[in-house]
């Protein structure tokens, strides 16, 4: 595998579920994030971590939980989503914070 | 905080005629400029980047980026545009103050008719 991997690439779940999305990259970068992706709007951010710490959380519900165990895996766990969570979740990877980044094929996310 | 701009949602060009995906920024110091394109049912990939020095910056697949000061944008060029170009490309910028933030645009979708 090369670039940065996301599994799975599709998903649906109810709003009581809880889920988790994975994010792999092989390419020895020390910075991972996640993007929502919503119809006509630009990329959110919403957690940015650098050498395996939490350095951004830009005001994400608590429904949403990210987890980097290494400098090569990021996950977000989700829990009681809403319809409106329904979205395509964009993991990313950079050498140092603040580079060009290195994007996933996404998930593409449908809370029903 | 730095923002970035797109004002044109759609573009559509002619297969062989140049391009030009339009880009404008805010930030309050010296700013990090990238463009990304994005293919259907893929993640952004990264085409080029302005950090410091040309004004011109060359990035892939024949794209090419003018930084302008004055007129704080960064439009995205390319000399004669092929279909497969058509995409959804989006600028960004970041503010060198703060490392992890980097704002996207709204994005701009890219049609090329043969």
């Amino acid at each position: 595998e090369t670039g940065v991997t996301q599994t799975p690439r599709h998903l649906v779940m109810g709003m009581t579920n809880k889920k988790s999305l994975k994010c792999e990259q092989h390419l020895g970068h020390n910075a991972m994030y996640w993007y929502k992706q919503s119809a006509k709007k630009p990329l959110e951010l919403m957690f940015v971590y650098s050498l395996e710490e939490r350095v951004e959380n830009n005001s994400v519900p608590s429904r949403f939980s990210p987890e980097c165990p290494n400098s090569s895996h990021l996950f977000l766990h989700l829990h009681t989503l809403q319809p409106e969570d329904s979205a395509l979740y964009l993991c990313a990877s950079s050498q140092g914070a603040g580079h060009e980044q290195y994007f996933g094929p996404g998930t593409r996310l449908t809370v029903t | 905080a730095q923002s970035v701009a797109q004002p044109e949602d759609q573009v559509n060009v002619a297969e062989g005629n140049p391009l030009t995906v339009k880009c404008t920024y805010s930030v309050s110091g010296n700013p990090y400029l990238f463009w990304y394109v994005q293919y259907p049912n893929r993640g952004l990939q990264f085409l080029l980047k302005y950090i410091t020095g040309d004004n011109l910056v060359k990035g892939s697949y024949g794209f090419e980026a003018e930084f302008n000061k004055s007129q704080t944008s960064f439009h995205l060029k390319k000399p004669s545009a092929l279909v497969s170009d058509s995409a959804l490309y989006f600028c960004a910028v970041r503010d060198p103050s703060n490392n992890n933030d980097m704002r996207f645009g709204a994005g701009t979708r890219l049609t090329v008719k043969p």
